[in-house]
């Protein structure tokens, strides 16, 4: 499967627990995308990067989240000290080119991690 | 924060008729793009309607685009069971926005055999 993949598919941590997601994107793509979707609602974008570099943050990315992707290739998203509003799907997605501004392309999505926050 | 709103936000129809969802949005974008969500699941690209462009089709879909109106409707025609699933429009903003895609919240289709 060449699509992007997420992992873990569920996460259940206590309250105050560090959390680590991983993506691994379509790998040609030099764009991921993190988002978050709680139920009923629509993605909600956390944050960007073109290959390495982090272009964008949400003002939902708080302190303590941080994103990375090391070598341009897989991206994680850890959440330190875990609070119950962080319990959500986490979606992470990549492109080829940019979605938006000079590009015109589609964005494809992993599966999602959820997390539930106890 | 949220672009986009969708309307209706919930809707339920019979097997063989059409679905319209309809989206609106704030910003002047580069095109708009319609998503497609399964229960629980990730979200499939469906269709992309550049900014230039005012109606597009693929299959049994129709996706029309007023930016003068700044809104679009996604039309699937002749529905089948298979099709509900929760349905996003996404935006793709102009230069000084940002690379990314804004979601409005949805519409969740239910499609009764």
């Amino acid at each position: 499967d060449t699509g992007v993949s997420q992992d873990p598919r569920h996460k259940i941590t206590k309250r105050g627990q560090n959390v680590t997601f991983r993506c691994d994107p379509i790998s040609e793509h030099n764009r991921l995308y993190w988002y978050r979707q709680t139920l009923g609602q629509g993605p909600e974008f956390l944050t960007y990067f073109q290959n390495e570099a982090q272009l964008e943050k949400s003002r939902l990315l708080s302190d303590r989240f941080s994103a990375e992707r090391p070598k341009g290739s897989f991206s994680t998203l850890e959440i330190q000290r875990t609070e119950q509003g962080d319990s959500a799907m986490y979606l992470c997605a990549s492109s080829l080119d940019s979605v938006g501004m000079s590009g015109n392309t589609e964005a494809f999505f992993g599966q999602g991690t959820r997390l539930t926050v106890v | 924060s949220q672009q986009g709103e969708e309307d209706p936000q919930a809707l339920s129809i019979q097997e063989g008729e059409n679905a319209t969802m309809n989206c609106s949005y704030k910003t002047s974008i580069n095109n708009l793009q319609w998503y497609r969500q399964n229960s629980g699941r990730g979200l499939v690209h469906l269709i992309l309607i550049r900014s230039n462009e005012r109606e597009k089709h693929s299959g049994r879909l129709r996706v029309t685009l007023d930016t003068s109106k700044k809104s679009s409707s996604l039309l699937i025609t002749a529905s089948r069971a298979a099709d509900t699933a929760s349905y996003f429009c996404a935006t793709g903003l102009i230069y000084n926005q940002g690379g990314k895609l804004i979601f409005g919240q949805g519409t969740e289709l239910s499609v009764k055999p």
